[in-house]
């Protein structure tokens, strides 16, 4: 079955770098991509978005870019802090839909100080 | 303005009760989605529903698993005769209209489902 996916199930860096989580995904009809940030005990959070008819979309800190040709999406944080650690998941609208998520295993970051 | 409210937060069962997790939309939402956690699992879509009208529950298992949401109260989300391959984190998301500007969900704290 179509599905999103981690490269990397755990990433750990040092306070002040950058990080980079990646996501694979299969549905080509998937038009809408979501990066969540779910800490240990809460819900998934909602950090930034992009279309598909666009590449690079950035926020505070934060930055996502989508290769499409090889259906690749990825989270950049700038200047990493302990606050970021969380499980990072990204997610699709599956298969272009308005509302069902597809959600990938996710990545869990962790930031020493 | 309070956000996606879930009760219990954490809820323990004997395999062959009933589990029944309710779900308040942030205020102005109608439209309410449940997700299932299995753990180190990403969330697994399991129904979308309006007020009282079930639009998609493709996620959701045939038997023993139902859910609704009224037109005064919570949205529930009911698991007759629980087994242990129920327990996980269920999540409900609410959002104003289905395909609002960012089709964005908020999602509320889950609920912890632990079938002994």
């Amino acid at each position: 079955g179509e599905s999103v996916g981690l490269h990397l199930p755990t990433l750990s860096v040092q306070e002040g770098d950058n990080s980079i989580i990646n996501c694979a995904y299969s549905n080509s009809a998937s038009d809408y991509f979501i990066w969540y940030k779910q800490e240990s005990g809460k819900g998934p959070q909602f950090i930034i978005d992009i279309r598909s008819n666009m590449d690079k979309r950035q926020g505070q800190r934060v930055t996502v870019l989508l290769n499409k040709t090889v259906k690749h999406l990825s989270l950049q944080i700038a200047a990493t802090q302990p606050g970021d650690s969380a499980v990072y998941f990204c997610a699709e609208n599956s298969g272009g839909s308005n509302y069902k998520l597809t959600f990938g295993k996710g990545t869990l970051l962790t930031v020493n100080p | 303005n309070a956000g996606v409210m879930q009760n219990p937060r954490h809820l323990v069962r004997r395999r062959g009760q009933e589990a029944r997790l309710r779900c308040s939309p942030m205020k102005g939402h109608s439209h309410v989605y449940w997700y299932r956690q299995l753990p180190e699992e990403g969330l697994k879509f399991m129904v979308y529903l309006q007020k009282e009208n079930i639009i998609d529950e493709s996620g959701m298992p045939k038997e023993r698993f139902s859910a609704e949401f009224p037109k005064e109260g919570p949205s529930i989300l009911r698991i007759q005769q629980v087994v242990r391959g129920d327990s996980a984190a269920y999540f409900c998301a609410s959002s104003p209209e289905q395909g609002a500007r960012n089709n964005e969900q908020f999602f509320g704290p889950g609920t912890r489902l632990t079938v002994l």
